[in-house]
């Protein structure tokens, strides 16, 4: 199948710092890419649709400014969190969706990210 | 609006035992519908999916699924579980051709040996 790569899968950074978290689809193109959130023993919320080309669509109360994602390739999303403070902490975790013939049949997940700020 | 709903947070099964799993969805349209399995700290495996045509659907480590329109259900099953299955599972409904998941609350599963 499919393979969406995410990097890194863990990283801990200081208060205030800005932090980068790349999704790579590696054998197929994604024109979107998607960007969740996790909490500790809770579901997947959306956080984002990026684009290639052009800009992402936020979901309501996901603070742009916070959360910057750039979708510079067909192949490659990044995700960066500005100013990250301890309340940032959880787990993100990339999707891209696998289209043939036009319909997306799957998405296909990265391994995640687990950041701390401390 | 649509969302999907897992009842059970927590199930714990004994190994060899059958398990089920809920899930109901709210969705104007039909839906396609997926479920995945989550191991701790890592990202999400595709157990099945559902877009379409039969309604009892096979997947992977020998678990299915069957869509029922008229419960807005797709419960997840296997006849007999391992321990390898103690996992995070997630059922999700696709938002149209988007490519985009709305994730029910997720259930644990644990297996008694």
């Amino acid at each position: 199948g499919a393979v969406v790569s995410q990097h890194p899968s863990r990283v801990i950074c200081k208060s205030g710092t800005s932090v980068k978290i790349e999704c790579r689809s590696l054998d197929f193109q994604a024109t979107t890419m998607f960007w969740y959130r996790q909490f500790p023993k809770q579901s997947l919320m959306l956080m984002a649709t990026s684009n290639e080309g052009s800009k992402a669509t936020y979901e309501q109360g996901v603070e742009k400014d916070k959360f910057l994602i750039n979708h510079a390739s067909l192949t490659l999303s990044t995700l960066t969190v500005t100013s990250a403070h301890p309340e940032d902490s959880s787990f993100y975790i990339c999707s891209a969706p696998h289209r043939d013939r036009g319909v997306n049949t799957e998405a296909f997940f990265g391994q995640g990210t687990r950041l701390t700020v401390v | 609006a649509q969302s999907v709903t897992q009842p059970d947070i927590h199930i714990t099964v004994s190994e060899g035992a059958s398990l089920e799993l809920r899930c109901n969805y709210s969705y104007g349209a039909t839906p396609y519908l997926f479920w995945y399995v989550q191991s701790p700290g890592q990202g999400l495996q595709l157990l099945l999916k559902y877009f379409s045509g039969d309604t009892l659907v096979q997947g992977i480590k020998g678990f299915e699924a069957e869509f029922k329109r008229s419960q807005s259900s797709f419960n997840l099953r296997k006849p007999s579980v391992h321990w390898s299955d103690a996992a995070e599972y997630f059922c999700a409904v696709g938002a149209g051709n988007t490519g985009k998941l709305i994730f029910g609350q997720g259930t644990t599963l644990q297996v008694k040996p």
